[in-house]
């Protein structure tokens, strides 16, 4: 069964500080993996997209990895600001099954001042 | 180039009453889909149109339904609501022509529904 699992639930961290936010996936077969940021009552917007082939992408402040081998992918954020606060969602594709994107349920981030 | 629109953006009804919510794509998209997100559920998918065809459903009761128009709009219906409605549901779009392209999702701003 196609899953995607997202640790940690939620996360409180200091303004200027980095995290590390995990997503974890049994998706075949693999397509790419998306994170989507979604600040309260907002649509997501899509930050990065990971393909079979690629470990690492920056966006700004925002580096996704991927581990094709282990099907794990990490969001780093690096100098965390008040905006960063949202949830972080890991949406991983399948090129076959019931529906080709799978969600992950999430990672609330806060960020305080 | 415009995003996708979602109206009502916010709504309240009382149980047993039935909802229509509307989607408008980012021009040229013609796959819609929806989504259904509570507090703690992540986004549920709900079904997925491309063409005025419905592509794939997700696992919702039949009170759940929706359509495509020729001009790539959608609607969703719920009838008969319940107090497990309530809920954010989100609608996105995408360039994806073929069952299998996994384009991005540009999602709206959601549409919220209060059920009391």
């Amino acid at each position: 069964k196609n899953q995607v699992e997202q640790s940690p639930q939620s996360l409180i961290i200091l303004e200027g500080k980095n995290c590390t936010l995990q997503c974890n996936y049994t998706v075949s077969p693999f397509s790419n993996l998306r994170w989507y940021k979604q600040d309260t009552g907002r649509g997501p917007v899509s930050l990065t997209i990971m393909t079979f082939s690629e470990n690492t992408k920056s966006n700004g402040r925002y580096t996704a990895t991927l581990d094709a081998d282990t099907k794990q992918s990490s969001l780093h954020i690096t100098a965390s600001q008040l905006s960063d606060s949202a949830s972080y969602i890991c949406v991983v594709s399948a090129t076959s099954g019931t529906y080709k994107y799978i969600f992950g349920t999430g990672t609330r981030l806060k960020v305080l001042a | 180039k415009a995003g996708v629109t979602q109206t009502p953006r916010y709504l309240i009804k009382t149980r047993g009453q039935q909802v229509t919510l509307s989607c408008s794509p980012i021009s040229g998209h013609r796959s819609v889909s929806w989504y259904q997100q509570t507090p703690g559920q992540g986004l549920q998918f709900l079904f997925e149109y491309f063409s005025e065809t419905q592509r794939n459903k997700g696992n919702f009761p039949g009170r759940f339904s929706g359509r495509q128009f020729s001009n790539s709009r959608s609607e969703m219906n719920v009838s008969t609501l319940e107090l497990g409605d309530s809920a954010l549901y989100l609608c996105a779009s995408s360039s994806g022509q073929s069952r299998i392209d996994t384009g991005e999702l540009f999602f709206g701003e959601g549409s919220r529904l209060t059920v009391l």
